[in-house]
């Protein structure tokens, strides 16, 4: 299965861009990059995915390398509301089945 | 469209007892995923449900099972719980048949085993 690194955490000021970064060097090449944060133990929430191009929608853009190893999740304008932990995950096809596989996560402080 | 829901939200039991979480995807998704959260470990896989049918599992013990009814609402039991168990349980739903789908969670069920 294909493992992801992220840093463990990560501070920005409010009203600038977060670039939250993500290895996943053994990613192959049908596998997607996923997403999500989850903020004071709720459920995970979806933010975005890619495979190969980049992805943007309303709430963030996803940078994928040439070679795919890595990525990198833009928050173009961070709030205070956006603090959270982030989790980039590789859904990873195994036994004619997909599942994700979390990481240990960016934890994100958005400061005032 | 309503959310991905699960019940109870806050649970208690002892050492020993068992505990059934419930879970309703969301309105047309058919498979249906376990997670299990703690802070030393994270969230990991237990299991997913699709079509009634266990497509996929985690490495965890017996003592957790799961089942998926003919409306895609699922449920999990753990038996015997230990003090390990302690966790928040979180389950997700997709539509369950594309290369590229994409997971929403739940709120989860918090449980405490004391």
């Amino acid at each position: 299965d294909a493992k992801t690194t992220q840093p463990t955490s990560m501070d920005c000021a409010e009203g600038r861009a977060a670039n939250l970064p993500c290895n996943h060097s053994t990613i192959s090449g049908n596998e997607y990059v996923y997403w999500y944060r989850q903020i004071h133990s709720q459920g995970p929430q979806y933010i975005i995915h890619g495979l190969k191009n980049n992805e943007t929608n309303e709430m963030a853009s996803l940078i994928i390398t040439e070679d795919r190893k890595s990525s990198t999740l833009i928050l173009p304008h961070a709030t205070l509301r956006d603090t959270a932990v982030y989790y980039c995950i590789v859904r990873s096809y195994t036994s004619g089945t997909y599942k994700y596989i979390f990481g240990t996560g960016t934890r994100l402080k958005v400061l005032a | 469209k309503a959310g991905v829901t699960q019940t109870p939200r806050y649970l208690i039991k002892t050492r020993g007892q068992q505990v059934t979480l419930s879970c309703s995807p969301i309105s047309g998704h058919r498979s249906v995923s376990w997670y299990q959260q703690t802070p030393g470990q994270g969230l990991q896989f237990l299991f997913e449900y699709f079509s009634e049918t266990q497509r996929n599992k985690g490495n965890f013990p017996g003592r957790f099972s799961g089942r998926q009814f003919s409306n895609s609402r699922s449920e999990m039991n753990v038996s015997t719980l230990e003090l390990g168990d302690s966790a928040l349980y979180l389950c997700a739903s997709s539509v369950g048949l594309t290369n590229q789908e994409t997971q929403y969670f739940g709120p989860g069920t918090r449980l405490l085993v004391l």
